[in-house]
């Protein structure tokens, strides 16, 4: 599972109120993304992170706010909430060179629900 | 911009049969990698296969194995000997050694048929 946990697994918020979601990694990885996964759209990149206090956009960022002050912690914001950001939230993390270089292996997800 | 296509939403397959997913490509890239994973109920996200577009040879895990058309832009994977512990949505992803980004496809659910 290379390590990687998210917290919360489930969530219930609402409208309108900041929500922070928290991957976690014990295996020093440098980069690490965040995706959110929705009927129809496969998992679709919002933010990653190419070391600590270097980050970058996705695809939809929008409503999306990242941090990385350690290696071991990449923390995603949703700054108010929305109803549209219902969804299941994936971390990865991404593994160096080697027999699986380039591969990204994902966090056991957090389920939110906007209300 | 990169784009994965799998055109098949659904597929059955009946126990220790075998059964193949589509996926398509589309990129100018010649650096990049394509992988399959798998996502069963519990949703975690599980690396099945990786292949190196730089390599002709076809990878394979196992029962399952890919067949990659480069020139087609085509990366199916093929599952030999179905289980019931394979039931689960497939998705195919492309990862550009340009960007860093890995780009999923729409995802395939597979239903085994005991």
């Amino acid at each position: 599972d290379a390590g990687i946990t998210q917290s919360p697994r489930h969530k219930v918020t609402e409208t309108g109120t900041p929500v922070t979601l928290r991957c976690h990694q014990t295996e020093n990885h440098r980069y690490m993304y965040w995706y959110r996964q929705d009927p129809g759209h496969g998992l679709r990149l919002i933010h990653y992170s190419y070391g600590v206090k270097d980050t970058d956009k996705g695809e939809v960022s929008d409503g999306y706010s990242v941090s990385r002050s350690k290696t071991e912690d990449f923390l995603l914001t949703l700054e108010s909430a929305t109803s549209s950001q219902t969804s299941v939230y994936f971390c990865a993390i991404r593994a160096g060179t080697g027999r699986f270089g380039e591969t990204q292996y994902f966090g056991p997800g957090t389920r939110l629900l906007v209300l | 911009a990169q784009t994965v296509t799998q055109s098949q939403p659904e597929m059955s397959v009946q126990e220790a049969e075998t059964v193949t997913l589509s996926c398509t490509y589309d990129t100018s890239e010649s650096d990049y990698y394509l992988f399959w994973y798998k996502q069963p109920p519990s949703r975690q996200m599980i690396l099945v296969i990786r292949q190196e577009a730089y390599k002709q040879q076809n990878a394979t895990e196992n029962r399952f194995s890919v067949n990659f058309q480069k020139a087609a832009k085509s990366f199916s994977l093929k599952i030999s000997d179905s289980q019931l512990g394979d039931a689960a949505m497939y998705f195919c992803a492309y990862f550009s050694g340009n960007t860093g980004k890995l780009i999923f496809g729409q995802g395939t659910t597979l239903q085994v048929k005991p």
